[in-house]
Parts: C-alpha cells; structure tokens; sequence
C-alpha cells in the first residue's frame, strides 16, 4: 500500500459543484501539502500544513481551502468547481526529524476534470 | 519569490547515450530535489540534494549551491528513464518547494 494515499484518483464534476480531494498517510510526517499540476507545467503549492492546529496558504490558494482533520489527514476543498481548476493534483507530506528531514514525499495524484 | 529554471525544455535520445539535465535558481536555497514524473503521472524521488553530489545507480547529481545551479546526470539511458524530470527548490530547510517548468525526456529504443 502506498505511503501517501489520495482518494479519489479520478473525478468528472460539473462547474459549481462542491469536490473534496482526501489524503491520508501513514508515514508519520507532521507536514502536508497539496499541489496542483497543469499540463505541460510544474506543480504549484496551493495550502500546508505543518501540524493539526497549523494551516497556510501557498502560492495559489484562490478557490480552495483545506481542512486537517487529523495528523494523518489533509483534504481540499473547492466550494464552486470553474473549468480552470482543471488540473493534477498532488498531496506530500515532509517530516523535519530523521534521516530524510526535509525530503517531500507525493500521493498518486488526483485527476480533477470540471465541465 | 525565487525563480527555478530548468533546461533543455526537451530532450530525445536513443538508448544507452548518457545526458545532463540542469537546474538554474534565483536564491540561496536549504532544500533542493529532483523528481521523475513516469508517464503515468507519478512523481518519483530521486535526490534529496541542497549540496554536493550523490550517486544512485546509473544516476547521478550535484549541486555547486553557491553558483546556484543543480545538474542531474544520466548514464546508459533506458526506455524507462522517459518521462518529465523536476528540478525543485526552497529558500528555507522546509519543504514548501517551488517547481521548475521540468525537462520532458524521451529514450527511443
């Protein structure tokens, strides 16, 4: 089983509904992020978590919000699906302690299509 | 914010050649990895490597930090190693990265 798992992996929704993207882990990492990918491009951080009572916004958090229910847990959220939150998105997770402090682990990815 | 370049932007070889993917940055960084994204979208660790070189098989990479740049070295290509390749960086020892635009490779039997 993976480390960092996302669910679900693929989702077809139509603009204005509400999508939540779940991730859970069980590498014991304090932090979590979310990335979205576009094609062609690099991942861009939306929201982290560097622990349960911690949230902060990325680079590109417009439209979305997290919720971390749980060490283990960090879901997205996007309250009025628009066609360009089209994308791949991406959960990691980080740790500061051991021997790869720093390293980002990443989900599967979650594939998001709005109409 | 800090700027990460990476090129070539694509790259064909055919098997068994050898290539070196690089990584330019903006700013001192603490935190620097290079990813492979397979076809299927999965992101694959591959270096942890703000300083230094490291070795791991037929793959290879430095990072000369205060010139600000990262090299990612790859010998005796094979058809797996086809994919996109992330050079990624953080100003701090977390791990908020920021994404280069990737190298897309493609090994040719």
């Amino acid at each position: 089983d993976a480390d960092v798992t996302q669910t679900p992996r693929n989702r077809i929704t139509k603009t204005g509904k509400r999508i939540m993207l779940e991730c859970s882990q069980t590498k014991g990492h304090d932090r979590m992020y979310w990335y979205r990918q576009d094609p062609g491009l690099g991942l861009r951080l939306i929201y982290y978590s560097f622990d349960v009572k911690d949230i902060n916004k990325g680079e590109i958090s417009d439209g979305y919000s997290v919720s971390r229910q749980a060490q283990a847990k960090f879901s997205l959220s996007l309250e009025s699906a628009i066609p360009n939150q089209t994308a791949l998105y991406f959960c990691a997770t980080s740790d500061l302690r051991g021997r790869l402090s720093g390293e980002l682990f990443f989900g599967e990815g979650s594939r998001l299509t709005v109409l | 914010g800090i700027q990460v370049e990476q090129s070539p932007p694509d790259l064909i070889l055919q098997e068994g050649a050898n290539s070196t993917l690089r990584c330019n940055f903006s700013d001192s960084v603490n935190n620097l990895q290079w990813f492979h994204q397979n076809p299927w979208g999965q992101l694959i660790n591959l270096f942890y490597i703000p300083s230094g070189t490291k070795q791991n098989g037929r793959l290879s990479a430095t990072t000369v930090a205060t010139e600000r740049y990262s090299l990612l070295y790859i010998s005796s290509s094979q058809t797996t190693d086809s994919g996109v390749y992330f050079c990624a960086v953080d100003e701090t020892s977390g791990s908020r990265l920021t994404f280069g635009e990737g190298t897309q490779l493609t090994v040719n039997p």
